[in-house]
């Protein structure tokens, strides 16, 4: 089973900021590799897949980048939208197709 | 454009089952590869299994093989996650999710709380 490594855990980070998120996975998934975004009582959004192409309506200050075990998400100038939970998925070897743990983007 | 419809609330007692229910509109079921996503209070994403239409088979995740049951009703477009000998671990939202690369859609989640 891959295992999906996020860091960090939480980072605090003021509003206009640039954010960068980190994902690490325990073997290489090529670019198989999804963001999602979650907010309280909502479900995921799908933000990026294949690593680095973004979803339908996503913001272009969304970007991902990164391939085979090193991801990562940059949220370029962090609006207050932006506050949330953020997870990787790959689903390049499954199953199953593992989650990280997820980052919480909190206000500083 | 993919709707995702879930069935509501659920309390259902340790060692019982329950069935969730995701309505599709805006697509026909056969066109999509169906997946099932948890998240137990206050805690991350964990998959739970899915379609797989390389082989035409559903794969469950090894942590619920024997325990899962996910069915497709194509006359209604409606898929269908059943869980059976629930405990109290297993108090979480269930969501249905599909989507080619990556999930795209996602139901509304339907909450599952196990308690006797």
């Amino acid at each position: 089973e891959i295992v999906m490594t996020q860091s960090p855990a939480t980072l605090s980070v003021s509003p206009g900021e640039r954010a960068t998120l980190s994902c690490r996975a325990s073997q290489s998934v090529s670019s198989n590799l999804a963001w999602y975004q979650q907010k309280p009582g909502q479900a995921p959004r799908l933000l990026i897949y294949g690593a680095s192409t973004r979803a339908t309506g996503i913001p272009a200050r969304f970007s991902g980048s990164g391939s085979g075990t090193e991801f990562t998400l940059t949220i370029s100038s962090l609006q207050s939208e932006d506050f949330a939970v953020y997870y990787c998925q790959q689903y390049n070897n499954w199953p199953p197709r593992t989650f990280g743990q997820g980052t919480k983007v909190e206000i500083k | 454009q993919v709707q995702l419809v879930q069935s509501g609330a659920e309390v259902k007692k340790p060692g019982a089952s329950v069935k969730v229910s995701c309505k599709v509109s805006g697509y026909t079921l056969t066109e999509l590869s169906m997946h099932w996503v948890r998240q137990a209070p206050g805690k991350g994403l964990e998959w739970m299994g899915g379609f797989d239409p390389e082989d035409g088979e559903t794969i469950y995740a090894q942590k619920f093989q024997g325990r899962v049951t996910m069915t497709e009703d194509t006359s209604t477009d409606t898929a269908y996650m059943e869980l059976s000998s629930l405990r109290s671990e297993d108090t979480a939202v269930y969501y249905c999710a599909t989507g080619v690369w990556g999930y795209d859609a996602w139901g509304q989640g339907t909450l599952v709380t196990v308690s006797s």
